[in-house]
């Protein structure tokens, strides 16, 4: 039972360009949103998050939207900067649940 | 201030073998989860404690699988007898809980412990 779904496995963009991850989500009772990146033989490290009051929350070169009747979030990050090739994972979050994960986007940018 | 700290970074077993992994959250947070994460996807929860209380377990396979926190700082993990299908990654993560339930914060990583059994 995935419950939140990144359906794009890997992203390339050329250094400057915008990014865009996009994720998914199935359970309405998600109320709290985050993204994760994940270098290579590291642990997830938080990125940006956002409630489910708001619609856009930004984060210097990083802005998460929500749209929340399409149950549908995005990570925009503008320029792209080689550093941020990395995996980066969506994750929600209901008040009597736990954190659930997508299965990860691979960005690549190229310089 | 140091983060989540995992042990072993590796482990190599042959299968039937047990393993344990340990755990040391940041200090002063509440609640650990431990995360299994295989290749090519996104961390699943396998067993969520708030203080010494395993307060969501629903997705450990406990004919195999054993977790502990005692005193609800460092935790353990238990695979007896590991099975091929175990090889992955097991992360262990905490957070400050708000009190109100599950948490509602950023969750900070461990480097993980990847495992591969033989």
């Amino acid at each position: 039972d995935q419950q939140v779904k990144q359906n794009s496995p890997s992203l390339s963009v050329q250094e400057g360009r915008i990014s865009i991850l996009n994720c998914d989500y199935t359970n309405s009772m998600f109320d709290y949103f985050l993204w994760y990146k994940k270098y290579p033989a590291e642990g997830p490290t938080f990125l940006i998050s956002i409630s489910s009051i708001k619609d856009k929350n930004e984060d210097g070169r990083f802005t998460v939207f929500l749209n929340k009747s399409a149950k549908h979030l995005s990570l925009h990050i503008v320029p792209s900067q080689p550093g941020d090739s990395a995996v980066y994972f969506c994750a929600a979050s209901a008040w009597d649940n736990d954190m659930r994960f997508g299965a990860g986007t691979r960005l690549t940018v190229k310089p | 201030e140091a983060g989540v700290v995992q042990s072993p970074r590796y482990k190599i077993i042959e299968k039937k073998q047990p393993v344990a992994f340990w755990c040391n959250p940041i200090s002063g947070h509440n609640t650990l989860y431990w995360y299994l994460q295989n290749l090519g996807q996104g961390p699943e929860l396998l067993i969520r404690y708030e203080n010494e209380e395993a307060v969501d377990d629903s997705q450990l396979p406990k004919d195999r699988f054993s977790a502990e926190r005692l005193k609800g700082v460092d935790s353990t993990l238990k695979i007896q007898p590991a099975e091929l299908g175990d090889s992955a990654v097991y992360l262990c993560a905490s957070s400050l809980n708000n009190g109100q339930g599950a948490n509602t914060g950023e969750l900070f990583f461990g480097e993980g412990s990847r495992l591969t059994v033989l």
